[in-house]
């Protein structure tokens, strides 16, 4: 099975602040690799998929890169609604895999 | 629009069964592959099983092979979960999610639709 490791697993930071969250994985993935945002109480969000690929009316302060087996999340800006728990998928082969998921709280 | 909606879950003893549904609109439901994902209470995400649009190809993750059933319908639109021998560990809250599929029909790896989840406890 593949073993999907984010990092850091909690950043805080302020309102306008660049943040970027790791994720590796324990095999090659190719680029089948989602992010996901998570607020409290609710379902998890698609914001990328294909490594970097964005979904459909996610803003663009959200990117993701990388492939194979190192990738990132990258929030350009941080704004409010931002400060939730993100989570990493990899999509290249089941069992499907997350990570253990990073929160981004308020600093 | 889009909408997934779960239902079925509850309190059940360990050792007993659920069936949680997973009503599907908005959508050519046929066409689609469809996940179930849990959540542990204050815990992280974990796949649970897969289905392809057709029902014909099945996986399921190794803490719920053998006790779980992934099923479909799709002249009901919906997709069930049978849960049986259910354990302590097996509390979480159970969401449906819809592969995300290219114009072309191919996955592209990610759920870009959830229900908003529906809670399973097991105790005594």
């Amino acid at each position: 099975d593949i073993q999907m490791t984010q990092s850091p697993s909690s950043v805080s930071a302020s309102v306008g602040d660049r943040v970027t969250i790791t994720c590796r994985a324990s095999q090659g993935i190719s680029s089948w690799l989602a992010w996901y945002q998570q607020k409290p109480g609710k379902a998890p969000k698609l914001l990328i998929y294909a490594a970097s690929s964005l979904q459909s009316g996610v803003p663009s302060r959200f990117s993701g890169s990388g492939s194979g087996t190192d990738f990132t999340l990258t929030i350009s800006s941080l704004q409010p609604e931002d400060f939730a728990t993100y989570y990493c998928q990899q999509a290249n082969s089941f069992p499907v895999g997350f990570g253990q998921g990073t929160k981004v709280e308020i600093k | 629009e889009v909408q997934l909606v779960e239902s079925g879950g509850g309190l059940v003893q360990p050792g007993g069964s659920l069936r949680l549904s997973c009503a599907a609109s908005g959508f050519t439901f046929s066409s689609y592959e469809m996940n179930w994902v849990r959540q542990a209470p204050g815990k992280g995400l974990e796949w649970v099983s897969y289905i392809s649009s057709s029902g014909s190809t099945i996986y399921y993750a190794d803490s719920v092979k053998g006790r779980f059933t992934i099923s479909r319908d799709n002249a009901k639109n919906s997709l069930y979960l049978q849960m049986n021998s259910l354990r302590a560990e097996d509390t979480a809250v159970y969401y449906c999610a819809r592969e995300l599929i290219a114009a072309a029909g191919h996955a592209m790896g990610g759920f870009d639709y959830w229900g908003q989840g529906t809670l399973v406890t097991v105790s005594s």
